[in-house]
């Protein structure tokens, strides 16, 4: 079945650079699209970008160039990386999957996101 | 960045009572294809977000016929009829119209 599992440090020191694994099982990263969607406690969520089927990314330009996402097919696993992180990037994390988009994509499976603090 | 403002920001309900929540767009989301990309996703407490609606008013599989989308342009609505228990959460709505895709702050949907 369908699955994804994020994977990353629970604690980040203040400007060092994050990075996070998303692993997948049961669909193919050449098919589907795996997008970052972040969400500050009791706060809202945030789509930061998207490792697209064919191997293009797009990111959020709200993470200017800080942020960075690629992937490793023979593994099943998208890789997102962030650097000067600061305080307010403490969030969940979270991987989701959307349809290749004939022509609507959404996002219809997530993983259980990993919780990140960035300690000063 | 296309701003998508919801309404209520939280809505009290009784079990039984239909709810409705207001996503509204500073920009049209109506794509060049003639295709709009709007969803709407609800996070139950502890636990990842969950698609309800694409494109506007098209149930993913599974979701039940109380949950109605519909609009166009820049107003878009999501009732729900008969509120049960596993409806509450928090709902967002999406859009996939215009780079970057952006979410609503949110709706949440408690009982009375």
């Amino acid at each position: 079945q369908v699955q994804l599992k994020e994977t990353g440090p629970d604690l980040v020191q203040l400007t060092q650079t994050l990075s996070i694994t998303c692993t997948v099982s049961g669909f193919s990263l050449t098919t589907y699209n795996v997008h970052w969607v972040r969400q500050p406690p009791g706060k809202g969520l945030e789509w930061m970008g998207a490792m697209w089927n064919g191997g293009g990314t797009d990111y959020n330009s709200a993470f200017k160039s800080r942020l960075s996402i690629s992937r490793d097919t023979s593994k099943s696993q998208v890789f997102l990386k962030m650097n000067s992180l600061q305080t307010d990037d403490t969030a969940k994390y979270f991987c989701a999957r959307s349809q290749p988009g004939s022509p609507y994509w959404y996002f219809d499976f997530w993983g259980p996101g990993t919780m990140v603090t960035v300690s000063s | 960045d296309v701003v998508l403002t919801q309404t209520p920001v939280s809505l009290s309900v009784t079990l039984g009572d239909q709810a409705s929540i207001s996503c509204r767009s500073s920009q049209s989301l109506e794509y060049s294809d003639g295709y709009t990309y709007l969803e709407w996703y609800l996070q139950k407490p502890g636990q990842s977000p969950q698609l309800l609606i694409y494109g506007v008013s098209n149930r993913f599989s599974g979701v039940p016929d109380r949950f109605i989308g519909s609009g166009s342009g820049t107003d878009f609505t999501l009732k729900i009829s008969r509120v049960e228990p596993e409806d509450l959460g928090v709902y967002y709505c999406f859009q996939a119209t215009h780079d970057p895709y952006t979410f609503g702050a949110g709706t949440k949907l408690e009982l009375k």
